[in-house]
């Protein structure tokens, strides 16, 4: 039982160029999330999707796209990295049965250049 | 709407002294609140939660909080603070009626003096 697992772990992306954050849970959750985490600010919300086929905006959407290709993965897109966008990304899921329990990824270390 | 207020962006305490975290939240709806640790350069490990059970919740690592609807408040203590306890911590506020949505406080960075 791996709980949700991010790929990659760290990447490193010149302006412009363009990538996609992997996040798989095996826990069969509905509720997925993305998350960008920067020093003084805490976690504030990309994108989440409550259910397989729905996704919607969070706090801080421009600049990225979301996928919920299955109920076991939800992927994160920068069609056009910034610098602005150097941060620690991180996937969630949530079991809303039991109180909403969250599970986190490791996280995912991306520098802009 | 929901939010959460963590009203000490900043903790030091000495080694063997208590620990208190204060964090407030609001919420529409009955919530869940968590409580999450972050040590440097890693993941979020949850530590406890709040879910209309028992008002006094105990984590681990001996940390405990306690929930308080009239002050709308759901500190995080414990009663003698360990070196391995220097980390950052998230209040995290959740209810149905937001669509589970998860809001986060801005962080609380715990030092623990020797």
């Amino acid at each position: 039982n791996a709980g949700v697992t991010q790929t990659p772990k760290f990447q490193v992306l010149k302006t412009g160029q363009s990538m996609t954050l992997q996040c798989a849970q095996d826990m069969n959750h509905n509720s997925m999330y993305w998350y960008r985490q920067d020093p003084g600010m805490g976690l504030r919300l990309i994108y989440y999707s409550a259910s397989e086929g729905t996704t919607d905006k969070g706090e801080v959407p421009n600049g990225y796209n979301v996928s919920r290709l299955n109920k076991r993965e939800f992927s994160l897109r920068l069609e056009s990295a910034a610098p602005s966008q150097t941060s620690v990304y991180f996937c969630a899921s949530m079991w809303e049965v039991s109180g909403n329990t969250i599970y986190f990824g490791e996280g995912s270390w991306l520098t802009v250049v | 709407a929901q939010s959460v207020t963590q009203l000490d962006s900043h903790v030091s305490v000495s080694e063997g002294t208590p620990v208190l975290l204060r964090c407030n939240y609001s919420s529409s709806y009955s919530p869940s609140l968590f409580w999450y640790v972050q040590h440097p350069n890693k993941g979020l490990q949850l530590l406890l939660k709040y879910t209309s059970a028992a008002t006094l919740v105990k984590g681990i690592n001996g940390f405990e909080a306690e929930f308080k609807k009239s002050e709308t408040s759901f500190h995080l203590t414990k009663p003698s603070a360990h070196m391995s306890d220097a980390a950052e911590y998230f209040c995290v506020v959740s209810s149905n009626n937001a669509g589970n949505m998860l809001t986060f406080g801005g962080g609380t960075r715990l030092m623990v003096k020797p």
